[in-house]
């Protein structure tokens, strides 16, 4: 079976730090999706990273995809209480194997 | 706002009871996805169909089943219900691409999810 391993599990800072999350893999991915989810509500698309080394920005979020594909990590550079959610990374291939990680929770405290 | 709707927000019932979840996709997207997040267990698959045919299936129990109707919109029909099914339950429809040189991308746009709580 394969596996998003994401860390930290939780995550509480202060606002204004920064901090990095992890998703890891032993299988190569084609494709790998950020989402964020807010308490009781759907989680929302960030990005889609596709090439091995890719690095994309979402005004303070940075995205990376690892040269091998097996990886990818989600930086944000000072942290504020709105980034407060729950960060899941994903990959659903047309094989239909859907894996979601195994989430970060992140706690932003003013 | 996904373009995803759902109903109902939330959903109070007691064991034993059965109930009806109802997804529409966003408009032009003709696969429905139905995930359950509780606590303890995360978000976790349930089952898929595309245009009206069940493509994939994940953790979903025997109670429950699930259909797409010839307008996209989908049902979840949870039944016996017990108190451990007390959870979120959202949809997703999404888009599928390919990628050059292979593999693909399928990136989900979430309802806002039904409260389901089983007293």
């Amino acid at each position: 079976t394969q596996l998003l391993e994401q860390s930290p599990q939780f995550l509480s800072i202060q606002e204004g730090e920064n901090l990095t999350v992890y998703c890891n893999s032993s299988s190569v991915f084609s494709s790998l999706q950020w989402y964020r989810q807010e308490p009781g509500e759907g989680p929302v698309l960030l990005v889609t990273v596709v090439t091995g080394g890719e690095v994309k920005k979402l005004k303070r979020l940075t995205f990376q995809f690892g040269d091998a594909r097996k990886d990818s990590s989600l930086h944000i550079t000072a942290a504020q209480p709105g980034d407060t959610g729950l960060y899941l990374c994903w990959w659903g291939g047309a094989t239909n194997k859907l894996i979601f990680g195994t989430g970060t929770l992140l706690a932003v405290q003013p | 706002d996904s373009g995803v709707t759902q109903t109902p927000k939330h959903l109070i019932t007691a064991t034993g009871q059965r109930v009806t979840l109802r997804c529409s996709p966003r408009s032009g997207d003709l696969s429905v996805y139905w995930y359950q997040q509780s606590l303890d267990q995360g978000l976790q698959f349930l089952i898929q169909y595309y245009n009206g045919e069940e493509r994939a299936k994940g953790n979903i129990l025997e109670r429950f089943s699930a259909q797409q109707f010839p307008d996209l919109h989908s049902e979840l029909n949870l039944s016996s219900l017990e108190l451990g099914d007390s959870a979120l339950y959202f949809c997703a429809s999404s888009v599928v691409g390919g990628l050059a040189g292979g593999g693909s991308y399928n990136e989900q746009f979430f309802g806002p999810g039904t409260r389901l709580t089983v007293l």
